[in-house]
Formats: structure tokens, C-alpha cells, sequence
């Protein structure tokens, strides 16, 4: 059973400008989850979408947004891009998301911001 | 708010020992705690994980406890070995309903051969 992918798997973007970083759930799950991982900060919680909806979000500003599409795939954007955006972003997914289902994460994308 | 805390940051051990790392959780309403291994340049990967039904849960080498009344949840890992080394990570599922994880702030390990 393939995992969970991501791509791109690195990035480099100027301050203000946009990204969309993808991710493709292993089969069958339906909750994708984004996280940001940074050495300060740690593993956090950006958003989660199960069926399209997103269902919890994170404190993170509102240039940080994401979408879910039918096939259970998930895209994240951030638009005006910042130097403290440079991270790797972390997608996981689950069965159900419920809380109590096992979620499994991607490779991740390393995004650096110049 | 919701937090877990995660002890040591850094644990170097020799090989053969064993190693624990603990977490503490805030929200009692949690109910699933899971385990990751993250080494350099991946992600996180799940190595295990206990329910909040269960006080015990082994797995080879690996173990996890569960105490819901201190709310603290340990990770033991036996007869380390050099590919063990790695950042490790508890996190804690709270309420059920919220559909996120919340995770410990993770801890190096290092098994010198």
C-alpha cells in the first residue's frame, strides 16, 4: 500500500510571494491533516479536512488555507509569503480523523523563504 | 489550553540500554496517544500507540504506559540500538470531536555504539 506523498518535496520562494504544496493520502483514508514543523516551534496543527469540509484549523493567520478535493488529495496555500514561513510542512492522513484512528504522515515539503 | 509535555529533550544512552521518554497531557478528555520516530530528512513515522482503555501496550522491543489519573504516558525502549537513534514524539489526541493531535515538543535520542 503506497503511503502518503507529497510534492513538491523542496522549495525555495521570495518574500510575498505565493506557494501550494500538494498531498495525496493513502488509499482509502478520507482526513488529511497539515502541520508545521519547525525547530522553535515544534510539530503545529494548521488545519484538517475530511470529505472536502475542514472540519478544525489551527492558530495560524489567514494566509495559510487549504482545500480538499473529492478524491480525499489536499492542497495547502500560503500566500504573502514571510521569512519565518521557511518550514517543513507536514500533511498526514487518516481513516476517519477522528482522533482515535492512527494517522500517518508524508515525507513532508521543506519550504524556504528568501 | 491543550498542551503535552514532553521529557527530556535529549537522551543519550549506550547500546544495550534501555531509554524512556514521558509525556505529560492537560486535557483529560484525551483518549488516543501515539508515538513517532522522526529521522533526519523524513516524516514522522508511527511506531505506537495505546488507547485510553489500555494501561500497557508492547511491541518488541518497544513499549508504551498509559496513566490516565496523572495523565502521563511513557515511551520504553529496550536493547537500544545505533538505528534507534532518532527524534521521537508523543502526542495526545483530545477530545474527541476536534479531529487534531497535539504534540510534545520531541526528544533526541542518541544510542552510542
Amino acid at each position: 500500500k503506497a503511503g502518503v506523498t507529497q510534492t513538491p518535496r523542496y522549495l525555495i520562494k521570495t518574500r510575498g510571494q505565493q506557494v501550494t504544496l500538494s498531498c495525496s493520502p493513502i488509499s482509502g483514508h478520507r482526513s488529511v491533516s497539515w502541520y508545521q514543523q519547525t525547530p522553535g516551534q515544534g510539530l503545529q496543527f494548521l488545519f484538517e479536512y475530511f470529505s472536502e469540509t475542514q472540519r478544525n484549523k489551527g492558530n495560524f493567520p489567514g494566509r495559510f488555507s487549504g482545500r480538499q478535493f473529492s478524491n480525499s488529495r489536499s492542497e495547502m496555500n500560503v500566500s504573502t509569503l514571510e521569512l519565518g514561513d521557511s518550514a517543513l510542512y507536514l500533511c498526514a492522513s487518516s481513516l476517519e480523523g477522528t482522533g482515535a484512528y492512527e494517522q500517518y504522515f508524508g515525507p513532508g515539503t521543506r519550504l524556504t523563504v528568501t | 489550553g491543550e498542551n503535552v509535555e514532553q521529557h527530556p529533550s535529549t537522551l543519550s544512552v549506550q547500546e544495550g540500554d534501555s531509554a524512556v521518554i514521558k509525556c505529560t497531557y492537560s486535557d483529560s478528555a484525551s483518549n488516543y496517544f501515539p508515538w513517532y520516530k522522526q529521522e533526519l530528512g523524513k516524516g514522522p513515522q508511527l511506531i505506537i500507540d495505546i488507547r485510553s482503555n489500555v494501561g500497557e501496550k508492547k511491541d518488541q522491543r518497544i513499549a508504551v504506559t498509559l496513566n490516565k489519573t496523572a495523565k502521563h504516558f511513557s515511551l520504553h525502549i529496550t536493547e537500544t540500538q545505533p538505528e534507534d537513534s532518532a527524534v521521537y514524539f508523543c502526542a495526545a489526541s483530545p477530545t474527541s470531536g476536534t479531529y487534531k493531535y497535539i504534540f510534545g515538543t520531541g526528544t533526541r535520542l542518541k544510542v552510542l555504539a
